[in-house]
């Protein structure tokens, strides 16, 4: 199993331009969520999705828009990127929530950053 | 509201020395504590959950409810336990849904 794929691994975006931000899972989960970390600071939740069709925002969901069309599939679009979107990205997945189904696994993470 | 702090954000100890990360929460309700790490140029990984009562890496963690404290305890540190951890909650936010809350994360370098 690759786990959770993300692409691309760095970009730099000029102010205005917009992009997506590429995330795939192969391991079957329900959930996906997308973080966000800016420097010093943990992880915070920008959008998650708990099935197929079904997303959600999360603390930070201004400035960015999600779909899910398929399991594997959690894109995360920038339609007007800001200098204040500068961050590293984190997908991640997991099987559920609860007890035993929180643990998240996670993509290797997009350093973005908006100039 | 969910909240989780980590009150060291570096943290440096020589090898073999005993090391203590510290995690506090803020939660009304029973929390699930995790420990995810992230060693350099690696993605960040689970550690450890306060349910499964493990020892991982030689690391533990307790969840003491009285000091509402998940602390992370090695005994005798190890050069390769250099790393970003964090320290999360999973609890019910706002609407019933379960979210998962991090802490801004300790970094840990063990010197040698």
């Amino acid at each position: 199993n690759a786990g959770v794929t993300q692409t691309p691994k760095f970009r730099i975006l000029k102010i205005g331009q917009s992009m997506t931000l590429q995330c795939t899972q192969d391991m079957n989960h329900n959930y996906m969520y997308w973080y966000r970390q800016d420097p010093g600071m943990g992880l915070k939740l920008i959008y998650y999705s708990v099935g197929a069709g079904i997303t959600d925002k999360g603390e930070v969901p201004n400035g960015y828009n999600v779909s899910r069309s398929t399991t594997e599939d959690f894109p995360l679009r920038l339609e007007l990127a800001a200098p204040s979107q500068t961050s590293v990205y984190f997908c991640a997945s997991s099987r559920g929530q609860g007890k035993w189904n929180s643990p998240l696994h996670f993509g290797n993470g997009t350093r973005l950053t908006v100039t | 509201a969910q909240r989780v702090t980590q009150p060291e954000k570096l943290l440096s100890v020589f090898k073999g020395a005993p090391v203590e990360l510290k995690c506090n929460y803020s939660y009304s309700g029973s929390p699930e504590l995790f420990w995810y790490v992230q060693y350099s140029r690696q993605r960040l990984q689970l550690l450890l959950r306060h349910i499964s009562r493990e020892s991982i890496k030689g690391f533990t963690a307790d969840l003491n409810k009285g000091e509402t404290s998940f602390h992370l305890k090695k005994p005798f540190a190890q050069e390769e336990d250099s790393a970003m951890y964090y320290c999360a909650l999973s609890g019910l936010g706002q609407g019933g849904s379960e979210k998962l809350v991090f802490g801004k994360g300790t970094k840990l370098t063990v010197n040698p």
